[in-house]
């Protein structure tokens, strides 16, 4: 089981770049979650997805979107990136039922000029 | 909406001290988990409670109010491997999180 992985590790952006992050899990999990840290703030929620071709949004979902087309995957995409968005990304997902643990992948730091 | 505040945001202490992060909900919770975040690294799962419960793991004893609103982590006699970020998040899909502890330990 290789968990949660997140291509790719670590990117560079210009500003009004459009790039996708992709977090794949091969533990059959229901939900899956995209997640945004900054210091001093947490971590805050972006755009989330209880099942395949379901998402819904989270606490800071603008200039975000997101696609869940296959039950393994989650994408997170910007369509122009802006000094903001500069950020640790984390991907995670869980079971469905009430209780169950979040597993994170290991992160995106993504930096936009 | 429902928010889930911890205290304190930052603790230095020296190796061999004790340890305790506080976090607070403003509606009760049907249970609560907590994280643990090294430098650099992802968060990790430590443990999940339900109401009134108290766990151990190791130095690392949790516990969870019986109203439901507050949950505790206390480490007992800290080492330099107990550095990072611990978070507390509760609730259904989808998780709240704290914003996490940040403890650094002084050898």
């Amino acid at each position: 089981n290789a968990g949660v992985t997140q291509t790719p590790k670590f990117r560079v952006l210009k500003t009004g770049q459009s790039m996708t992050l992709l977090c794949a899990q091969d533990m059959n999990h229901e939900y899956m979650y995209w997640y945004r840290q900054d210091p001093g703030m947490g971590l805050r929620l972006i755009h989330y997805s209880v099942g395949e071709g379901t998402t819904a949004k989270g606490e800071v979902p603008d200039g975000y979107n997101v696609s869940r087309l296959k039950k393994q995957n989650f994408l997170l995409g910007l369509e122009s990136a802006a000094p903001s968005q500069t950020s640790v990304y984390f991907c995670a997902s869980r079971r469905a039922s009430v209780g169950e643990t979040q597993y994170f992948g290991p992160g995106t730091r993504l930096l936009v000029l | 909406g429902q928010q889930v505040m911890q205290i304190p945001q930052y603790q230095h202490v020296q190796e061999g001290e004790d340890f305790t992060t506080y976090c607070n909900s403003s509606t009760t919770l049907s249970n609560i988990q907590w994280y643990k975040q090294r430098p650099g690294g992802h968060p990790v799962f430590l443990i999940q409670l339900v109401s009134g419960e108290v766990k151990k793991q190791k130095r690392l004893t949790f516990q969870f109010g019986e109203a439901k609103k507050n949950s505790s982590l206390h480490i007992t006699a800290t080492q330099t491997t107990d550095v990072g970020t611990y978070f507390c998040s509760s609730g259904n899909t989808p998780l709240v999180f704290g914003k996490g502890t940040r403890l650094s330990v002084i050898a």
